[in-house]
């Protein structure tokens, strides 16, 4: 089984629309984050954890909330969808300053 | 303010020459730099880190990246490319004491042709 998994792989939605895309992990890590990719942009960080109880905005979090439900469980949230939310969107973990590890990414289509 | 430069957006090799894929690095502390490649409809796979110590660091698939101070350069290289090598490729900086937050740099498409 996958160490890092995303739900859903894929979505399509309208403008206006409340969506949730939800991470988890069974490596045990406490810190968790949410980027978004765009082409040659490379990744952008939304929001990251570091613990449950820990929740900080990334470079561009306007637009999105998280959840952080528990150590393995880490939710991003767009509360009313727009169009330049169209995206790949991924979660990872890590454990302190080593490498991070990458769920295999969601698909959004805002239309 | 960190930030990260990969000045070539594609690099093209011949299957059996070395490859070198650039990144040039900003950041005011020590700098956590990190390389991460990307296959089609795949998440992003580790390939090697700097920390500290050796300025060269192997990684995985038989690549390695040289830490260069002076120019700020942390450069992913390979003796001999292969096919199954074309991907995207991403340098990513972190600073000491920032906790974890990396910044990548726009991505390089490197393709090799047999």
């Amino acid at each position: 089984d996958a160490d890092v998994t995303q739900t859903p792989r894929n979505r399509i939605t309208k403008t206006g629309k409340r969506i949730m895309l939800e991470c988890s992990q069974t490596k045990g890590h406490d810190r968790m984050y949410w980027y978004r990719q765009d082409p040659g942009l490379g990744l952008r960080l939304i929001y990251y954890s570091f613990d449950v109880k820990d929740i900080n905005k990334g470079e561009i979090s306007d637009g999105y909330s998280v959840s952080r439900q528990a150590q393995a469980k880490f939710s991003l949230s767009l509360e009313s969808a727009i169009p330049n939310q169209t995206a790949l969107y991924f979660c990872a973990t890590s454990d302190n300053y080593n490498e991070q590890f990458f769920g295999p990414g969601t698909r959004l289509t805002v239309l | 303010a960190q930030s990260v430069a990969q000045p070539e957006d594609q690099v093209n090799v011949a299957e059996g020459n070395p490859l070198t894929v650039k990144c040039t690095y900003s950041v005011s502390g020590n700098p956590y730099l990190f390389w991460y490649v990307q296959y089609p409809n795949r998440g992003l796979q580790f390939l090697l880190k700097y920390i500290t110590g050796d300025n060269l660091v192997k990684g995985s698939y038989g690549f390695e990246a040289e830490f260069n101070k002076s120019q700020t350069s942390f450069h992913l290289k390979k003796p001999s490319a292969l096919v199954s090598d074309s991907a995207l490729y991403f340098c990513a900086v972190d600073q000491e004491n920032q906790g974890g937050k990396l910044i990548f740099g726009q991505g390089t498409e490197l393709s090799v042709k047999p």
